[in-house]
């Protein structure tokens, strides 16, 4: 079973709606992150999490949310859905700072 | 505030020849840097990571990068490329500025290409 596991793999929906994407990871980590991928972009942190209390913006969080369920799940919302928000989102995780990451394999969303 | 700058968007070799992939940093830090892997479809692989320790760092699959403070570089490097090289890799390093957060700070990325 992966380590980092993000649900759904890929999601097709239209402008307006609310979306949720979830992360749930098996490693024991606190920290957890979501990224968004963009060609040519490379990954640009949207949110991340030191533990269930502590939950901070990255450099885009402007038309997302998050919510830290527990120390293993993580999950990232659009409140209404645009789309120049259609992008590959991963969410990773980590134990301490300057550790290796560790990333699920991506959520595919396209919004038409 | 830390940056990084991979030198070529697109690189193509032939199988069997050397893999270079181009990263320079600037960091007003000691850097912790990584490179990680991406192929079609699949998350972010760790290949290698840095983090002041020796400056010739040895990874998976026979990839190693030079970490050289006088040049702010941190090139990816494989002697012979095979075919299941051919993906696309981020040069990373960590913010280690205010607050330590141990945030990522990817480059744009270089899609490796390995010809038969």
């Amino acid at each position: 079973d992966a380590d980092v596991t993000q649900t759904p793999r890929n999601r097709i929906t239209k402008t307006g709606k609310r979306i949720m994407l979830e992360c749930s990871q098996t490693k024991g980590h606190d920290r957890m992150y979501w990224y968004r991928q963009d060609p040519g972009l490379g990954l640009r942190l949207i949110y991340y999490s030191f533990d269930v209390k502590d939950i901070n913006k990255g450099e885009i969080s402007d038309g997302y949310s998050v919510s830290r369920q527990a120390q293993a799940k993580f999950s990232l919302s659009l409140e209404s859905a645009i789309p120049n928000q259609t992008a590959l989102y991963f969410c990773a995780t980590s134990g301490v700072s300057n550790q290796p990451q560790h990333f699920g394999d991506g959520t595919r969303l396209s919004i038409l | 505030a830390q940056s990084v700058t991979q030198l070529d968007s697109h690189v193509s070799v032939s199988e069997g020849t050397p893999v270079l992939l181009r990263c320079n940093y600037s960091s007003s830090y000691s850097p912790s840097l990584f490179w990680y892997v991406q192929h079609p479809n699949k998350g972010l692989q760790l290949l290698l990571k840095y983090t002041s320790a020796a400056t010739l760092v040895k990874g998976i699959n026979g990839f190693e990068a030079e970490f050289k403070k006088s040049e702010t570089s941190f090139h990816l490097t494989k002697p012979s490329a095979h075919m299941s090289d051919a993906a696309e890799y981020f040069c990373v390093v960590s913010d280690r500025g205010s607050g330590n957060t141990g945030k990522l700070i990817f480059g744009q990325g270089t899609t490796l290409q390995v010809k038969p």
